[in-house]
């Protein structure tokens, strides 16, 4: 299964609260997990990623969490701002020239 | 958006016509992308290449095509067999490894995107 099965579509948090976006997939090939962040009218940027040999990843406000044994991973987003309101896909490859993306989740942070 | 180019911004299409989006990349990457982008589906691969001259269809190739003469160069020619062609496109590139291998962790890089309206 190549699919990448993400959710919440999309997710609404108050400015300073926590987004968790969470991402879930078939493959145990895919050794390679990046999350993208999408602002309107713009290519999506590379956010974060992780490789399945660690739990955890941090970098600055964004945590990836990665639970091998489910085949899951998730983004956290601390103390999120206004500005962090965009859309977000995770994705997964596996030493190809192919990125598997999820379906993305649209994120509004209100003041 | 980095050292990628895509033109037009926008696109407007007449039914029936064939129209042809650029992507231009500065970047020295061998590696070349087109995804089609729809609300709620993510990202889709139409078309990859990773040297010039060469190119392989990906998931939705049905209805386009490439060339890739250059290789800082990847246009994409939505034709009139494409069903459903109004979209968001985006074009990304990425570089192999010093080893002249692909690896999982070589990011790629999406340009600003064209936004293609069939009229």
């Amino acid at each position: 299964q190549q699919q990448v099965k993400q959710s919440p579509q999309s997710l609404i948090v108050q400015k300073g609260g926590i987004s968790i976006i969470n991402c879930a997939y078939e493959n145990t090939a895919f050794d390679y997990f990046p999350w993208y962040q999408q602002f309107p009218g713009k290519g999506p940027a590379l956010l974060i990623a992780i490789r399945p040999d660690v739990s955890e990843k941090k970098e600055g406000r964004f945590t990836i969490s990665f639970n091998k044994s489910a085949k899951q991973f998730s983004l956290h987003i601390m103390d999120s701002q206004p500005g962090d309101s965009a859309t977000y896909f995770c994705a997964a490859t596996y030493n190809t020239d192919k990125l598997i993306f999820g379906t993305g989740t649209r994120l509004q942070v209100f003041p | 958006d980095g050292g990628i180019t895509q033109s037009p911004k926008y696109l407007f299409r007449k039914e029936g016509q064939n129209v042809t989006l650029s992507c231009e990349q500065n970047l020295n990457h061998d590696a070349m992308y087109w995804y089609r982008q729809d609300p709620g589906q993510g990202l889709r691969l139409i078309y990859y290449s990773q040297i010039v001259n060469d190119f392989q269809k990906g998931d939705i190739a049905e209805g386009y095509s490439v060339s890739r003469e250059k290789k800082e160069s990847f246009p994409l020619t939505v034709t009139s067999a494409q069903k459903n062609p109004t979209a968001f496109y985006l074009c990304a590139s990425r570089n192999r490894g010093l080893a002249g291998e692909m690896s999982s962790t070589d990011t790629q890089y999406f340009g600003p995107g064209t936004r293609l309206t069939v009229l």
